[in-house]
């Protein structure tokens, strides 16, 4: 069945440690995307790709990078610079970059500090 | 002021009744989503709609454009229902705006 596969399912970071979370989807989709939620609030965008080998900041970069060099993986790395990265993190993916087409989720992954 | 509103926040419903979750916008958008997220984290795409309304099941989702305002309606609620939904708006730049949910919950 085509689907995203988000992983790992729970994930733990040290201070300034750099960790990267597995987004891979099997929909041919173009259009791929990172969310990051938080309690009480709604999915904010963090990055997206519209194709290969492109990709754009969200409204919450800071503190992230992403890589696309496939067309069915988008990892997210959540780097030392990111001071608050204790989030349920979403990936989903489109036929294309449009708000007129559904997204399908992943998921997610849950980071935590230790 | 968000950009998407949702009420109720929470709602608590006996197994059978029927569920209005509403959603208020304020931006001019191309297409409305309606997603829900299970207990575990994972979201599903329910209904996207631009005008009318969709029925799937027991769940009907309509939207009405000059009040920027859209319903999500569930007959017959069961406590499999009980998730967080939540409402999406897209807009010219392409990018979904989400509001916070409303989380349900079915008494069974």
């Amino acid at each position: 069945d085509g689907g995203i596969t988000q992983s790992p399912k729970y994930l733990f970071r040290k201070e300034g440690q750099n960790v990267t979370l597995s987004c891979e989807q099997n929909l041919n989709h173009d259009a791929m995307y990172w969310y990051r939620q938080d309690p009480g609030q709604g999915l904010r965008l963090i990055y997206y790709s519209q194709i290969v080998n492109d990709f754009q900041k969200g409204d919450i970069a800071e503190g992230y990078s992403v890589s696309r060099e496939k067309k069915e993986s988008f990892p997210l790395t959540v780097t030392s610079a990111q001071k608050n990265p204790t989030a349920f993190y979403l990936c989903a993916s489109s036929i294309v970059d449009s708000p007129n087409q559904p997204q399908h989720f992943g998921d997610g992954t849950r980071l935590s500090i230790l | 002021k968000n950009e998407v509103e949702q009420s109720p926040q929470n709602l608590t419903a006996q197994e059978g009744e029927f569920i209005t979750i509403n959603c208020s916008y304020s931006v001019g958008i191309s297409a409305l989503h309606w997603l829900q997220q299970h207990p575990g984290g994972g979201i599903v795409s329910l209904f996207m709609l631009s005008s009318g309304k969709k029925k799937h099941g027991r769940l009907i989702a309509t939207i009405n454009i000059q009040e920027k305002h859209s319903s999500l309606h569930i007959t017959a609620s069961h406590p499999r229902d009980s998730a967080v939904y939540i409402c999406a708006v897209g807009g010219s730049q392409g990018n979904l705006i989400f509001g916070k949910g409303t989380k349900l919950s079915v008494k069974p």
